[in-house]
């Protein structure tokens, strides 16, 4: 089973900040990762698909880079409603396992 | 506008099997894949399966092996997920998720299912 190890656990930033999160995996999973986002409450919402494509409606100010085992998300400038827990999740190997979140918290 | 609905939140007994379901509405749900993931209390996402309903083929997390059966019922597009031999450290919120077709990400989530197992 692929470990992803997500860094940091917590993030304390301010609105207008820029936010970078790491997803490292156990080993490579070429570029088939994903990153999500989820509020209190509510389903996970996908982010960043094969490692760097934005889905659908995601605004600009959300980025992905990374392949192999280094994976990075950005949020270039935090908007109040970015302040969430963000996962990441890969699908090389069954099962498609999910790092355990970072939370991204107001300063 | 792709909509998936869970059926409602389930109070169980330990050693008993729950079943949840999840029905699309505004797509082909043939093509789709349909996944299950769930968060225990305060705890992060855990990918238990997948089912392609057009092939009718499930795939599970090996942890889950033996416990879980994920189907799909094209008629009235409709997945479930089972679970049995259900243990307390099985409370959590169970997610369903559509990737468009077998080779997509989960784009669209259902509002999640409460299952809480306890004596």
């Amino acid at each position: 089973e692929i470990v992803l190890t997500q860094s940091p656990a917590t993030l304390s930033l301010s609105p207008g900040e820029r936010a970078t999160l790491s997803c490292r995996a156990s080993q490579s999973v070429s570029s088939y990762l994903a990153w999500y986002q989820q509020k209190p409450g509510q389903a996970p919402r996908l982010l960043i698909y094969d490692a760097s494509n934005r889905a659908t409606g995601i605004p600009a100010r959300f980025s992905g880079s990374g392949s192999g085992t280094d994976f990075t998300l950005t949020i270039s400038s935090l908007e109040p409603e970015d302040f969430a827990v963000y996962y990441c999740q890969q699908r090389s190997n069954w099962p498609n396992t999910f790092g355990q979140g970072t939370k991204l918290e107001i300063k | 506008q792709v909509q998936l609905v869970q059926s409602g939140a389930e109070v169980k007994k330990p050693g008993s099997s729950v079943k949840v379901s999840c029905k699309a509405s505004g797509g082909t749900f043939s093509s789709y894949t349909i996944s299950w993931v769930r968060q225990a209390p305060g705890q992060g996402l855990e990918w238990m399966g997948r089912i392609i309903p057009i092939l009718g083929i499930a795939n599970y997390a090996q942890k889950f092996q033996g416990r879980v059966t994920i189907t799909a019922d094209k008629s009235t597009s409709t997945a479930y997920m089972e679970l049995s031999s259900l243990r307390s450290e099985d409370t959590a919120v169970y997610y369903c998720a559509r990737g468009e077709n077998s080779s997509s990400w989960p784009d669209y989530w259902g509002q999640g299912t409460l299952v809480t197992v306890s004596s």
